[in-house]
């Protein structure tokens, strides 16, 4: 069965800060990840979306990397802001129809 | 706007009482999922369906039902709603295939409450 861990699970930071968010998961035949952002009380927004055959994606101040290989992701976000505090979800998906998800990393960016 | 539209926003249900909570989706998309999301638990598959007329069980199917007579609706039924059935629920849809380099697409959820 699929594993999805997040590291951490939450991150408490000044506004400006470079950050990582990491993700690994247990069974590296995946077809894609997909990093989605999750406001109190709302749902889920998508970030970015690597293919299995991907190495990263960027988006912005965003950027996603895959190491399928050693079943890791990484989540950067670069110039950190306050907007930026939300919870950051990492889910995989195996087959087309379902994802896998991990707790998520709760992020904080103070002013 | 396009996407995922789910209905209703909150509900109150007393102890053995049922409902349905509807999904909808207006992309054409072929595959369609409902979560649950509990604190400390994240995000569990409930049920998914890959096409009108097909559907499969997730990791929690207990105490509920779905049908997918069309593309576009996925409705979730709770038989007997149960106080552990309290969550937040998602419902999902994608368009799979080739497709897949759009991922998946999430409704705005639907806060239950079972007393």
């Amino acid at each position: 069965k699929q594993e999805v861990t997040q590291i951490p699970a939450a991150l408490s930071v000044p506004e400006g800060e470079n950050l990582v968010l990491n993700c690994s998961f247990t069974d590296s035949a995946i077809y894609n990840l997909q990093w989605f952002r999750q406001d109190p009380g709302k749902g889920l927004t998508s970030l970015l979306l690597i293919q299995s055959s991907q190495r990263e994606q960027t988006s912005g101040r965003l950027n996603a990397s895959l190491d399928k290989s050693s079943g890791r992701s990484t989540l950067y976000i670069a110039a950190s802001q306050p907007g930026d505090s939300a919870t950051y979800l990492c889910a995989v998906s195996e087959g087309y129809s379902t994802l896998t998800f991990g707790k998520g990393t709760m992020l904080l960016v103070s002013p | 706007n396009a996407g995922v539209t789910q209905t209703p926003k909150f509900q109150v249900l007393k102890t053995g009482q049922s409902m349905t909570l509807q999904c909808a989706q207006d992309m054409n998309h072929e595959y369609m999922s409902w979560y649950r999301q509990d604190p400390g638990m994240g995000l569990r598959l409930i049920h998914y369906s890959v096409g009108a007329g097909i559907t499969d069980q997730g990791e929690v199917p207990n105490g509920y039902n779905v049908s997918r007579s069309t593309t576009e609706d996925f409705p979730l039924r709770l038989l007997s709603a149960a106080p552990s059935q309290t969550s937040v629920y998602f419902c999902a849809s994608s368009q799979g295939g080739t497709g897949q380099i759009y991922g998946y697409t999430f409704g705005s959820g639907t806060r239950l409450t079972v007393v």
